[in-house]
Order: structure tokens, then C-alpha cells, then sequence
């Protein structure tokens, strides 16, 4: 059984600030490491692949990096906005197709 | 393209009754996959699919739970007889494979079902 871990479980901060939440995974058979937001009543909706270790990604605001050797990623979001608000969960991609998903960091962006 | 589509949205349901979801994937994907999400478990992986055939179904919790795919363009998860503890979201995702197992998944908007 693959162990994706993701912390904080849930995070609220004030519109403006910035902030940061973790992902861990096994560092062996690595692929790639998904995230993925997702708003409530709607689909989960693709952030960001990353597959080499080192690998830093950007949309907008949000960033993520990875670190392959150790088994994790960081997903850092610059000047919270309150429609960032959602879960945002990562997924692991092994040798097989599947990906396992980390149970989310649930953001509360506060105005 | 519209996206993954999932039918119904919501369906409640009474125990011991057969419920019956259906997903359409992104045209052209080859690879289709059925999660469940609860409160407990999280998004959980049941079963998936390549070129219609199925690949992996160590997910599907128990002979209950029973997937088809009959063609590239239509998929469904029966659950009979249907449980109250199989109330959750049900999504289905798509993919197509050009880069192994980084390709990304796109998912519907899922199926709430309750069984009441």
C-alpha cells in the first residue's frame, strides 16, 4: 500500500498572506507527483506534473517544487486570494498507471 | 470538448436496490478510471480501464461492485444489492497515454449517490 501524506489537513490564512503545504511520498518506483484543486461540488481540476527531482512549476500564484530523493513536494500559493480557497491534493504516479491520492490540504482563504 | 460526463449527478437510493453510474470520457482517451470518495478513505482508486478492457480492479471493494466498458465511449459501476455504507462520491476520469504514467487525469463532476 502506497503512503501519500499531505499536511496540514487544513489551513486557513487571511486574504493576502502566503502560504505553503507538503506532500510525501515513497521515493522509490517514482514517476511523476500530480496536484491537483478542488473546489467543492466540482471535479478536481489539474494543477501540475512533475516528474525530475528538482522540477519547480508555476501557474500564476501558484508554485510547486519536488524533491524526489527525499519524497516530497512543496505547493506554495504568493498572496492568497479567497477564491484560492479549495482542497488541493496531490497524487503519486508509480510504475503503474494509477495514481494514489493524498487525503488534501483544505484552504479557507479569509477576506 | 466536454469534458469528462457523468450520469446521473445525484441518486438516492433505497437498500438492496440496483444503482447503476455512467461515465462518457474525453474523445480520444484510452484510458478510463472509476474512484469513489468518502469522508474516510479519501479519493480511492476501484478500477480502471485500457482500450476498454479492464487493467486493475483490486479496488472494487466487493462482489457488489461490478464495472464494464463496452466501448471507448461509455463505461459504468453497478452496485447490486446497494448499501447505505456505498454512499459517497463517485467520479470517473480519463486519460490519454503519450508519457507513461505522467499523464494527466481529467475528471467528471461525479456522481453523489446515497443509499438510504
Amino acid at each position: 500500500i502506497l503512503n501519500v501524506e499531505q499536511s496540514p489537513q487544513s489551513l486557513h490564512v487571511q486574504e493576502g498572506d502566503s502560504t505553503n503545504f507538503t506532500c510525501s511520498f515513497p521515493s522509490s518506483n517514482f514517476y511523476a507527483l500530480h496536484w491537483y484543486r478542488w473546489e467543492t461540488a466540482k471535479s478536481p481540476e489539474a494543477l501540475f506534473v512533475m516528474t525530475l527531482n528538482g522540477d519547480e512549476k508555476k501557474k500564476g500564484r501558484i508554485s510547486a517544487t519536488l524533491n524526489t530523493k527525499e519524497g516530497y513536494s512543496y505547493l506554495y500559493i504568493k498572496g492568497s486570494q479567497p477564491e484560492d480557497s479549495a482542497t488541493y491534493l496531490c497524487a503519486f504516479s508509480g510504475s503503474a498507471r494509477q495514481l494514489t491520492f493524498g487525503s488534501g490540504t483544505q484552504l479557507t482563504v479569509l477576506p | 470538448d466536454a469534458g469528462v460526463i457523468q450520469s446521473p449527478r445525484h441518486e438516492v437510493t433505497e437498500m438492496g436496490q440496483e444503482v447503476t453510474l455512467r461515465c462518457k470520457p474525453i474523445s480520444g482517451h484510452d484510458y478510463l478510471f472509476w474512484y469513489r470518495q468518502t469522508m474516510m478513505r479519501g479519493l480511492e482508486l476501484l478500477i480502471y480501464f485500457n482500450n476498454n478492457v479492464p487493467i486493475d480492479d483490486s479496488g472494487m471493494p466487493e462482489d457488489r461492485f461490478s464495472a464494464k466498458m463496452p466501448n471507448a465511449s461509455f463505461s459504468t459501476l453497478k452496485i447490486q444489492p446497494s448499501e447505505p455504507r456505498d454512499s459517497a462520491v463517485y467520479f470517473c476520469a480519463s486519460t490519454l497515454d503519450t508519457s507513461g504514467s505522467t499523464d494527466t487525469q481529467y475528471f467528471g463532476p461525479g456522481t453523489r449517490l446515497t443509499v438510504l
